[in-house]
């Protein structure tokens, strides 16, 4: 069972950031976030994971709230490559569930 | 390429029959992961193995098996095939543990006929 509750889609305007959230008000102190993507029916791609700090890479940002119980992906800049289904999930050893996932859709 | 390799890519069998699924992780990844993904339908966690040993069960059917070899490599064995088996079958890698990115093959599709 995943522990996370993420919208079920959302749209974004090419060229805008995305901003995508994610609820995970039972997470633990020593789970981490994780994001994914998959872009069709390829595998998923990891994008960028975090404890309690922000965390940026060459593909996104990642905000934790203070008290760990929602996070946020940002795409600073989405292209209509980025349309895909983002996953977010929490873990801290050996299991990783996937949830249903946003279905994010980039529009021209 | 995420370095995970999955082979075949496509698979297509008669209901009834078994079939095997190759992954090859990651240099160095000691983590396994299997997943089911029906026709638009969400990743289903099947099993993950470490450094041989399994570690979490998911959702894995009796009739499926995995294991992990000596060289990392792991299997999933699906037998007795119905057609609701037909999906993409994904494995994962990682180093291990919760602090650890898992890099996903493309996957193997299976066609049950």
């Amino acid at each position: 069972d995943a522990k996370t509750t993420q919208p079920p889609s959302m749209d974004c305007a090419e060229g805008r950031a995305a901003n995508l959230p994610c609820n995970h008000s039972t997470i633990s102190g020593n789970e981490y976030v994780y994001w994914y993507r998959q872009i069709h029916s390829q595998g998923p791609q990891y994008i960028i994971h975090g404890l309690k700090n922000n965390e940026t890479n060459e593909m996104a940002s990642l905000i934790i709230t203070e008290d760990r119980k929602s996070s946020t992906l940002i795409l600073p800049h989405a292209t209509l490559r980025d349309t895909a289904v983002y996953y977010c999930i929490v873990r801290v050893n050996n299991d990783m569930r996937f949830g249903a996932g946003t279905r994010l859709t980039v529009k021209p | 390429d995420s370095g995970v390799t999955q082979t075949p890519k496509h698979l297509i069998t008669a209901t009834g029959q078994r079939v095997t699924l190759r992954c090859s992780p990651r240099s160095g990844d000691l983590s396994v992961y299997w997943y089911q993904q029906s026709l638009d339908q969400g990743l289903q966690f099947l099993i993950q193995y470490y450094n041989g040993e399994e570690r979490a069960k998911g959702n894995i059917l009796e009739r499926f098996s995995a294991q992990q070899f000596p060289d990392l490599h792991s299997e999933l064995n699906l037998s007795s095939l119905e057609l609701g088996d037909s999906a993409l079958y994904f494995c994962a890698s990682s180093a291990g543990g919760g602090r650890t990115e898992a890099f996903f093959g493309q996957g193997t599709r299976l066609t049950v006929v």
